[in-house]
């Protein structure tokens, strides 16, 4: 099965911060993966579908690269409503796991 | 307009079998390549992949939890029912369900969870 890393778990930030968030995956998963934000007490949200498409809505703040292993999700200004937590899910075949999250904070 | 709602017992006693049931709108699961999945997350931890069912009936599920899972669904009402044998404390987690497309498609749509908690 192919397992997902992300890194960093958690990152302290200001408003108006770059972030980038890194997804290793364990194997190639082409560029089929997906990131989602969670904010406390709500279901995830899609952000970007086949690493790089931004979904339909997503401010044009949050982008998406990578392929095969390694993918990074990048918030280019970080708004007071990103604070939350970003995973990213592999798409390419069974199972579908998700990584272990990766959790924004105020600094 | 694509919407899921989860429900279920809120709490059940380890060893029991627990049924969740989402209902959905907005798209019909006779449609060629639309499937419903459940995803489940205890409190405080990562979201993690349960089960997906297509249109065409075909399943697929977490091997790690297969033994114990059976995913069904029941067109005429717009449903999906998700099956867990033998729970136990761990198994306590929001539960919900959401929608994706045939393929190499993420879930777009979720649905707000429902609160299973596993307790004697």
């Amino acid at each position: 099965d192919i397992q997902l890393t992300q890194s960093p778990s958690f990152l302290s930030a200001s408003v108006g911060d770059r972030v980038t968030i890194t997804c290793r995956a364990s194997q190639d998963i082409s560029s089929y993966l997906a990131w989602y934000q969670q904010k406390p007490g709500k279901a995830p949200n899609l952000l970007i579908n086949a690493a790089s498409t931004l979904q339909t809505g997503v401010p044009s703040r949050f982008s998406g690269s990578g392929s095969g292993t390694e993918f990074t999700l990048t918030i280019s200004s970080l708004q007071p409503e990103d604070f939350a937590t970003y995973y990213c899910q592999q798409l390419n075949r069974y199972p579908l796991p998700f990584g272990p999250g990766t959790k924004v904070d105020i600094k | 307009q694509i919407t899921l709602k989860e429900s279920g017992p809120t709490l059940v006693k380890p060893t029991q079998t627990v049924t969740l049931t989402c209902t959905f709108s907005g798209f019909s699961l006779t449609t060629n390549k639309v499937a419903v999945g459940w995803i489940r997350q205890p409190p405080g931890k990562a979201l993690e992949w349960l089960a997906v069912i297509y249109s065409d009936d075909e399943k697929n599920y977490n091997p790690s939890l297969k033994s114990r899972l059976t995913i069904t669904k029941d067109t005429s009402k717009n449903q999906v029912v998700l099956i867990m044998t033998n729970v136990d404390p761990v198994d306590s987690a929001t539960y919900y369900c959401a929608h994706r497309q045939r393929g190499y498609s993420p879930f777009d749509k979720w649905g707000q969870g429902t609160l299973v908690t596993v307790s004697s």
